[in-house]
């Protein structure tokens, strides 16, 4: 069983729309958690932060069930500028590699 | 913020060839340097971890012996893939951890290595 389990999509929307995307891990142990933006042969970069009381930036919003081992990423009013892969990140400790889920693929279309 | 200057960018070899891969970080001490592969439409998978001055901690499947990890300073760590083979043609990315940084990781742009 993998650690971190995302849908790979693709989710296809149009501009505009509110897309929502989950992930599961599996190491209770997990402290950290993150999602990070992958844009097409490029390196992934930190989206945001995830937190239990559930935090949000702009149009993004994530959650975190440690009871579940769940985490979520709510983006609303979809741009263009969106698509990309969503990789879910966690983190046993300080000091210990990312672990990253395989990603979700996101399409906004005009 | 933190940057992390990965190069080469892109490299195309012949099977049997050695290619070093260097991340060096710019305006931080990278005590702790991740290694990943990435493979097409694959998750980044952890191939090792160095620390400074000490010998690189390999994930388990990775060889030791062709991929090679130098982190000999605080802002230079270097990965060899050692007589590569098309197999080993895969998305190469490092990160750097500062110390006493948390949860800050700074990412190198990657290397799309290609063996021919």
């Amino acid at each position: 069983r993998k650690e971190v389990e995302q849908d790979p999509g693709p989710f296809n929307v149009p501009e505009g729309a509110t897309v929502a995307f989950n992930c599961t891990y599996s190491n209770s142990a997990s402290q950290s958690f993150f999602w990070y933006r992958q844009d097409c042969r490029k390196e992934p970069k930190l989206l945001m932060s995830v937190y239990s009381s559930g935090n949000e930036d702009g149009r993004f919003t994530a959650q975190l069930n440690r009871a579940s081992q769940y985490i979520s990423l709510l983006i609303r009013d979809s741009k263009l500028s969106d698509s990309a892969t969503y990789l879910c990140v966690v983190k046993i400790n300080s000091g210990y590699a990312l672990n990253f889920g395989k990603g979700t693929s996101l399409l906004v279309t005009p | 913020g933190a940057v992390v200057s990965q190069h080469p960018s892109r490299v195309i070899c012949k099977s049997g060839t050695s290619v070093k891969i260097e991340c060096r970080s710019l305006d931080f001490q990278a005590t702790t340097m991740f290694w990943y592969r990435q493979f097409p439409k694959k998750s980044l998978m952890l191939m090792a971890t160095s620390n400074e001055g000490s010998k690189a901690t390999y994930e388990q499947g990775v060889e030791k012996d062709k991929f090679l990890i130098n982190h000999a300073s605080l802002t230079l760590s270097t990965l060899t893939v050692t007589s590569a083979h098309p197999e080993d043609s895969s998305f190469y990315i490092c990160s750097a951890r500062e110390a006493d940084s948390g949860n800050g990781y700074t990412f190198g742009s990657g290397t799309r290595l290609t063996v021919v």
